[in-house]
């Protein structure tokens, strides 16, 4: 059973650009969440899909915007870069058909840092 | 108010002591709980999850739930210098709600 895998791991950007991150989920997982942990915080939920349509979003504005394709697999696509976005991105995969006591698995994260 | 809140750390307990962690969360309605952890510089890590009232235990760890208090609560026992990591408190409601997370420190 494959777990979650995301890319790139690092990346370093410039204030005003765009960023794409990607998620691969755990094998049997169908349902994506993509979570920004800022340095010293608990991770800050973004947005969920689950059969290709977003099913819940955070309190992040409209640049923050995602993807998730047949496979499960997703992206993150954040426009107009801030200083304030330099977080850990995470995915997190799971099978929400079995209910909400099943557990999140989370990727190895995005470093993404902003200049 | 926050939606889920951990004690203030970090928190330094010798090897073999008795490692408590404490988390409240503000939606009573919250049945799904968990707990991670997570090393400096990598992801978090699934160790408990709970969803009834009382204990629940896994080798060295114990979760503790209390829905009327809306509070949940872990403990390491016997802690190793290998448990030094930030412990995360989140409440699933089909989104994983986090706390601030609480860095735990064992001294050898």
């Amino acid at each position: 059973e494959t777990g979650v895998t995301q890319s790139p791991t690092h990346l370093i950007k410039t204030r005003g650009q765009q960023v794409t991150l990607r998620c691969s989920s755990q094998s049997g997982h169908n349902t994506v969440s993509w979570y920004q942990q800022a340095l010293g915080q608990g991770p800050q939920f973004i947005f969920q899909y689950y059969r290709e349509e977003e099913n819940g979003r955070g309190n992040f504005p409209p640049r923050f915007s995602g993807l998730q394709f047949p496979n499960y697999s997703s992206e993150l696509n954040v426009n107009a870069l801030e200083l304030d976005d330099s977080a850990l991105y995470l995915c997190a995969s799971s099978d929400i058909s079995r209910g909400q006591d099943y557990g999140y698995t989370f990727g190895s994260g995005t470093r993404l840092t902003v200049v | 108010q926050k939606e889920v809140e951990q004690n203030s750390g970090p928190l330094s307990v010798p090897e073999g002591a008795i490692a408590s962690l404490n988390c409240t969360y503000s939606d009573r309605g919250s049945q799904s709980f968990f707990w991670y952890r997570q090393y400096s510089g990598k992801s978090p890590e699934l160790i408990m999850s709970i969803y009834s009232n009382g204990d629940k235990e896994d080798g060295r760890f114990t979760a503790q739930l209390n829905k009327a208090s809306q509070y949940v609560s872990l403990l390491i026992r016997d802690s190793q210098p290998s448990d030094s990591a930030t412990y995360l408190c989140a409440v699933n409601d089909y989104k994983l709600s986090f706390g601030a997370g609480t860095t735990v420190t064992v001294r050898a």
